[in-house]
């Protein structure tokens, strides 16, 4: 079974600040990450998928990085905005396997 | 739009009795998934298939039975040997995961279940 940990486990932060979370996972035998971010009362939705060692993505004030070396990828929210509350998922895809391993999720909440 | 449909979004039934989770997906995707969330645990698998008429159990089989018989299609069956089957159950579907490639998956809304 692969361990994956996130942390902080959750989050609060003003508008306007600047946040990251840790997702921590096996380096051996990696093959994909994914993360995801949930809201209250919708779907996960896909925020990156990472496969290549130093892989850096953006999407609007969000981006990743990805070690696969030593077994972890940074998430960064620039400005945080109200909007950001989710909670926010990583997972590894090992490469002897078909399926994803998801962590616990870090919550993240934006007050105004 | 494309997008993938659970119904119902909550469900309850009675201990011992069968019942079954929707899951349609328009997004002409290959592979689907079932997940359960429970409270201080993460997504886990429940089963998965990778094409038509075929699909594989994954961590927590026990109790639940699927079928594949469309692409579109891919619904759960809890039954009623499932000894905890109270929880959250979401579907996902995404494109056939191959090597050197893995795409990111698409999740419905979810289906709330409830035995009493």
């Amino acid at each position: 079974i692969l361990n994956v940990e996130q942390s902080p486990q959750s989050l609060h932060v003003q508008e306007g600040d600047s946040t990251n979370f840790t997702c921590s996972f096996p380096s051996s035998n990696f093959y994909a990450l994914h993360w995801y971010r949930w809201e209250t009362a919708k779907s996960p939705e896909a925020l990156f998928v990472m496969t290549l060692n130093g892989d850096e993505k953006k999407k609007g004030r969000i981006s990743a990085t990805l070690n696969t070396k030593e077994g972890y990828s940074y998430l960064y929210i620039k400005g945080s905005q109200p909007e950001d509350s989710a909670t926010y998922l990583c997972a590894p895809r090992p490469g002897n396997n078909r399926k994803l391993i998801w962590g616990l999720g870090t919550s993240l909440a934006v007050n105004p | 739009d494309g997008g993938i449909t659970q119904s119902p979004k909550y469900l309850f039934r009675k201990e011992g009795q069968n019942v079954t989770l929707s899951c349609e997906q328009n997004l002409n995707h290959d592979a689907m998934y079932w997940y359960r969330q429970d409270p201080g645990q993460g997504l886990r698998l429940i089963y998965y298939s990778q094409i038509v008429n075929d699909f594989q159990k994954g961590d927590i089989a026990e109790g639940y039975s699927v079928s594949r018989e469309k692409k579109e299609s891919f619904p759960l069956t809890v039954t009623s040997a499932q000894k905890n089957p109270t929880a959250f159950y979401l579907c996902a579907s995404s494109l056939a995961h191959t090597m050197g490639i893995d795409t990111e998956a698409f999740f419905g809304q979810g289906t709330r279940l409830t035995v009493v």
